[in-house]
């Protein structure tokens, strides 16, 4: 199975200041098709978690643009350019490339 | 736009069976767009993927829980279920069912705690 490797587990940023969280893939995700399904999904506490960018740079409809995706194999990116506060909780990668799908560990974005 | 809700009880007792429903609205399960899954997160963990069915009844499990989980579909209730059999404390989770598109994980319900205990 590919690993997916999240970094760090918790980032305690301060409001209106720009965060980055890592997601390294232990195979390549690019798929027969050329595509490369890496995801990244948002829980905020209590939710459940909502898919904000998919295939490596699409944001969902109603993500705000401070978020953005990047990346290319094995290494991707998800930026906030300003963290607010209801950008508080958990972001996970997700490869949807390789069966079976599977997620990351997860990354904690806090307030400072 | 696809809406799932999942249902069933609250607590398992160790060694029995937990079964879960999810009901769709919004688009028919017999569409052929999605694949329908099963995903859970214990308590301050991260998530697991469970397995997930197409319309048609072709099934797919994850490996390590390969052993103790059946889903089926109800295509005439837009319904799919999980049993998960044999449950210990480990099995303990938020569950949720969401719609798979092959590729990703597009649409998911709210999500039910499932306790297990005695």
């Amino acid at each position: 199975d590919v690993v997916m490797t999240q970094s760090p587990l918790s980032l305690p940023v301060t409001l209106g200041q720009p965060a980055s969280i890592s997601c390294r893939s232990s195979q390549s995700l690019v798929y027969s098709d050329g595509n490369t399904y890496l995801n990244w999904f948002q829980q905020r506490p209590g939710q459940s978690p909502r898919r904000l960018i998919y295939k490596v740079s699409n944001r969902d409809s109603g993500v705000p643009d401070r978020f953005s995706g990047s990346g290319s194999g094995t290494d991707f990116t998800l930026k906030i350019s300003r963290v607010e506060a209801e950008d508080v909780g958990v972001y996970y990668c997700m490869q949807g490339t390789h069966w079976p799908p599977n997620f990351g560990g997860g990354t904690k974005v806090e307030i400072k | 736009q696809v809406q799932l809700q999942e249902s069933g009880p609250g607590l398992v007792k160790p060694s029995q069976t937990l079964s879960l429903t999810c009901t769709v609205s919004g688009g028919s399960i017999s569409s052929g767009d999605y694949y329908w899954s099963w995903i859970r997160q214990p308590p301050g963990k991260g998530l697991e993927w469970i397995g997930y069915i197409y319309y048609s009844g072709s099934t797919y499990y994850n490996p390590s829980l390969k052993s103790r989980v059946t889903i089926s579909v109800d295509t005439s209730k837009n319904q799919f279920s999980l049993k998960l059999s044999s449950v210990t404390a480990a099995d303990t989770a938020v569950y949720y069912c969401a719609s798979y598109s092959g590729y990703d994980f597009d649409y998911w319900g709210q999500g039910t705690l499932v306790t297990v205990s005695s």
